[in-house]
């Protein structure tokens, strides 16, 4: 299996702009979770989805932010307006169901953004 | 409030010893805790999970241990080398669902 997938790697932006994230799960893994990290606050849960529901998004930090998970296999993570302090790597990661699984995520290699 | 603590940020070590990293955590009993490595530039990688009945975990050169009372973790890398090098996060999940991790800022090793 190729893993979680995550694109672009980089993106360089200008404040105001829509900037929309990617992620494809491992196949058969049925929970999708998005964090964003930084220096300042390291590894931070944005929302997570299990079977393509969003469950919990309280860590979405404001309405600019939305997440969605059109299929079983893919979701986005989307800015718009995006601002300079948006500025961080955002990581997919995904987890098989409890009862295969323990709980461990699968990171993807992650998307670093930078709004100038 | 609930918090999670790494030891320090920055820890060296010398090849062929023993490095222990802390990861202390208030006002919550999780079920288990686990362990991830992370590189530069990459994502965090899956080490180990220690469940709250399980006093001590070994995978290889790592060991971690689990003090429900004090609240503590400990991960132990034995005969450390220099690929060890990495920053290295505990993570919890504080919210009861057994779905959602909090992570520690991460202790970077340096071999």
């Amino acid at each position: 299996d190729a893993g979680v997938i995550q694109s672009p790697r980089h993106e360089v932006t200008e404040m105001g702009q829509e900037v929309t994230l990617r992620c494809k799960l491992i196949s058969g893994h049925n929970s999708l979770f998005w964090y964003r990290q930084t220096m300042m606050r390291g590894l931070e849960l944005l929302i997570y989805f299990n079977n393509n529901v969003p469950i919990d998004d309280s860590g979405m930090p404001e309405d600019r932010f939305s997440a969605k998970m059109p299929n079983a296999s893919f979701s986005t993570l989307k800015i718009q307006p995006s601002e300079p302090r948006d500025s961080a790597v955002y990581f997919c990661a995904s987890s098989p169901g409890l009862a295969g699984g323990t709980g461990e995520l699968f990171f993807g290699e992650g998307s670093r953004l930078t709004v100038l | 409030s609930q918090k999670i603590e790494q030891n320090s940020e920055a820890l060296n070590i010398q090849e062929g010893k023993t490095a222990t990293l802390t990861c202390n955590y208030t006002n919550y009993s999780p079920a288990y805790l686990q362990w991830y490595r992370q590189d530069p530039g990459r994502g965090p990688v899956f080490l180990l999970l220690i469940r709250e009945n399980e006093k001590e975990k070994r995978k290889e050169r790592l060991k971690v241990t689990f003090d429900t009372t004090l609240k503590q973790s400990l991960f132990h890398i034995t005969a450390s080398q220099p690929a060890d090098s990495a920053t290295y996060l505990c993570a919890l999940d504080m919210s009861g669902s057994a779905r959602q991790l909090t992570f520690g800022s991460g202790t970077q090793l340096t071999v």
